[in-house]
């Protein structure tokens, strides 16, 4: 069966340590997208992706960053970790124009000391 | 820019009752999609329900229903005979064709035994 995936599920770093938050999607959708939940915020859209070699800001991605070298993943790196990117991560994926659903990983858990 | 709002932070309802949960959204577009999903304590994000805006008739899933006023910009989902398992976070959202998608914040759910 087609998924989505998300590693690592949790993860502890120290404050100014670069970390990377991988997502792999096996739906083969063009659209990918990185969201961070934090409690009173819902479903924040970080960056992302409509296609190979195409990445988007989105509503906060002050010192996040994302690379789409192929359909099926979409990394997201924080260059320098910092305590206020403490959150729970959500990658998911849907397909064109069509259909409008969002296919989400299972989140991952970062915690910056 | 478009904006998702909840307005309840919290609900609570009695197995078995019906509840309803709002959401309204502020749009210029005409075409555009409408979602619920739903997040359990395993933090998994479901989707619970899909309203196209073009599509007058008010989706319908099982014990899951929602009220699509496209004029009002109101978007409530109703679910019927409450069970203990439908107790979540609930998100809605909003996403133009061919565009990301924009979460509210959010509204959680208690099911009273």
């Amino acid at each position: 069966d087609a998924e989505i995936t998300q590693s690592p599920r949790h993860k502890i770093t120290e404050t100014g340590r670069q970390v990377t938050l991988a997502c792999h999607q096996t739906w083969n959708h063009n659209n990918m997208f990185w969201y961070r939940q934090d409690l009173g915020h819902g479903l924040r859209l970080i960056h992302y992706s409509y296609g190979v070699q195409d990445t988007n800001k989105g509503e906060v991605s002050d010192g996040y960053s994302v690379s789409r070298s192929n359909t099926e993943d979409l990394p997201l790196t924080l260059e320098s970790a910092a305590s206020s990117q403490t959150s729970v991560y959500f990658c998911a994926s849907s397909t064109g124009l069509n259909t409008g659903e969002l296919f989400f990983g299972e989140g991952s858990r970062l915690t910056v000391l | 820019a478009q904006t998702v709002t909840q307005s309840q932070p919290e609900m609570s309802v009695q197995e078995a009752e019906t509840v309803t949960l709002s959401c309204t959204y502020d749009t210029s577009e005409s075409d555009y999609y409408l979602f619920w999903y739903k997040q359990p304590p395993s933090r998994q994000m479901i989707l619970v329900i899909r309203q196209e805006a073009y599509k007058q008739q008010n989706a319908t899933e099982n014990r899951f229903s929602v009220n699509f006023q496209k004029a009002a910009k109101s978007f409530s989902l109703k679910i019927s005979d409450s069970q203990l398992g439908d107790a979540a976070m609930y998100f809605c959202a909003y996403r133009r064709r061919g565009d990301k998608i924009i979460f509210g914040k959010g509204t959680r759910l208690h099911i009273l035994p």
